[in-house]
């Protein structure tokens, strides 16, 4: 009953570091998102695949890039991580047609120096 | 303007009272809604979806939808000290491919 599953849960880098999150889904979902949140600002949009094999820019893509893996994986990449970008990262899927929603991941706290 | 408005509270409601809930969005093709809790520290998790105008209840929670005013809502009947967290409002168009625009939440707290 795995869900979405995020690694790692917890993650320290120092400025200019790279990094990659992952993310897993097992419920056969077509769509995934990359999400960060910061006090006061909620879930913004990072980036999004909205099927195997398609990606696309949210809201925030800017000091990122994702690939979609297969149907099951969707990782997102720091490549000189910044400060500003000391944030929570959730992962979410969902089947992708009409009006379904989106399934969150326990999240990624990651902290930059 | 937002595309989702929510009150940010906190909204403080003795126990065993209703627990009103607001959100408006710009939107107009915005077809479905959900609302998503989210405890502190943890992921939002889905607890309710509405797809058309009226009412639908599910346990202690009723979500409202009015299309013509672009406005949702979510009560929280005879509240506990559990539902103590933020409540988010994600309006679904079509064509969006799924994405969701998320309110900023609000934040309940309930008082014993």
């Amino acid at each position: 009953n795995a869900g979405v599953t995020q690694t790692p849960k917890f993650q320290v880098l120092k400025t200019g570091q790279s990094m990659t999150l992952q993310c897993a889904q097992d419920m056969n979902h077509n769509s995934m998102y990359w999400y960060r949140q910061d006090p006061g600002m909620g879930l913004r949009l990072i980036y999004y695949s909205a099927s195997e094999g398609t990606t696309d820019k949210g809201e925030v893509p800017n000091g990122y890039n994702v690939s979609r893996l297969n149907k099951r994986e969707f990782s997102l990449r720091l490549e000189s991580a910044a400060p500003s970008q000391t944030s929570v990262y959730f992962c979410a899927s969902s089947e992708g047609g009409n009006n379904q929603p989106q399934h969150f991941g326990d999240g990624t706290r990651l902290s930059i120096l | 303007q937002k595309e989702v408005e929510q009150n940010s509270g906190p909204l403080s409601v003795p126990e065993g009272a209703i627990a009103s809930l607001n959100c408006t969005y710009s939107d107009r093709v915005s077809q479905s809604f959900f609302w998503y809790r989210q405890y502190s520290g943890k992921s939002p998790e889905l607890i309710m979806s509405i797809y058309s105008n009226g009412d639908k209840e599910d346990g202690r929670f009723t979500a409202q939808l009015n299309k013509a005013s672009q406005y949702v809502s979510l009560l929280i009947r005879d509240s506990q000290p559990s539902d103590s967290a933020t409540y988010l409002c994600a309006p679904w168009r079509r064509n969006s491919w799924g994405k969701l625009q998320f309110g900023a939440g609000t934040q309940v707290v309930v008082t014993p």
